[in-house]
């Protein structure tokens, strides 16, 4: 089956650590996107990449690094500089078109002890 | 830039009520509109879209009308049941190609 999957679903960081989040796409789309969401509240934009080797800095794209090495995998590093991690993190992806809908994953939740 | 505003929540229904969130957007040019549903603990699953003005999406019950006159893209169901109690998120997509969300609205519909 097609779809987007990320992993893990819940994580624990300490701080001051590094973790990354995982997302997967077997879909074939072009554009991936990395959200986050905060309890009660909408979406953010991180990060997006368009194409395999090309990413932009969303709203909040401070704290957090990403990579797109491979047109399946667009994951998020969130860095010790990020100072309030805490929050549910969704991954995206679509044909990128802008008149067709994006696909999400479960997502992850980070959590930091 | 891009903006979606939608009513604030939670929107408490009983079951077999009608149903209205109101979403307005701002932007530029002519965005696909888009109305989103995340239930508990999961990801967003794509409920409806329109691509123009005037067209009409429809799914599950749902319906929305994208009237370019108003900027609006409000969400209908005549009979909601308690199964659609989630959080909704109204988005638009437009020539830069990502999708901007309203900051969502949560129903809760009760037996």
């Amino acid at each position: 089956d097609g779809g987007i999957t990320q992993s893990p679903k819940y994580l624990f960081r300490k701080e001051g650590q590094n973790v990354t989040l995982s997302c997967e796409q077997n879909l074939n789309h072009d554009a991936m996107y990395w959200y986050r969401q905060d309890p009660g509240q909408g979406l953010r934009l991180i990060y997006y990449s368009q194409i395999v080797n090309d990413f932009q800095k969303g709203d909040i794209a401070e704290g957090y690094s990403v990579s797109r090495e491979k047109k399946e995998s667009f994951p998020l590093t969130v860095t010790s500089a990020q100072k309030n991690p805490t929050a549910f993190y969704l991954c995206a992806s679509s044909i990128g078109a802008w008149e067709t809908e994006a696909f999400f994953g479960q997502g992850t939740r980070l959590t930091v002890v | 830039g891009n903006s979606v505003t939608q009513m604030e929540g939670p929107v408490t229904l009983s079951e077999e009520a009608f149903l209205t969130i109101n979403c307005t957007y701002t932007a530029t040019g002519y965005p696909s509109l888009f109305w989103y549903v995340q239930y508990p603990g999961e990801g967003l699953q794509l409920l409806l879209k329109a691509t123009k003005a005037d067209d009409k999406g429809s799914n599950k019950g749902f319906e929305a009308t994208y009237r370019k006159e108003t900027t609006s893209f409000h969400l209908e169901k005549g009979s909601v049941q308690v199964s659609d109690s989630a959080v909704y998120f109204c988005a638009l997509n437009n020539a830069g190609n990502m999708l901007t969300f309203g900051g969502g609205t949560r129903l809760m519909v009760k037996p």
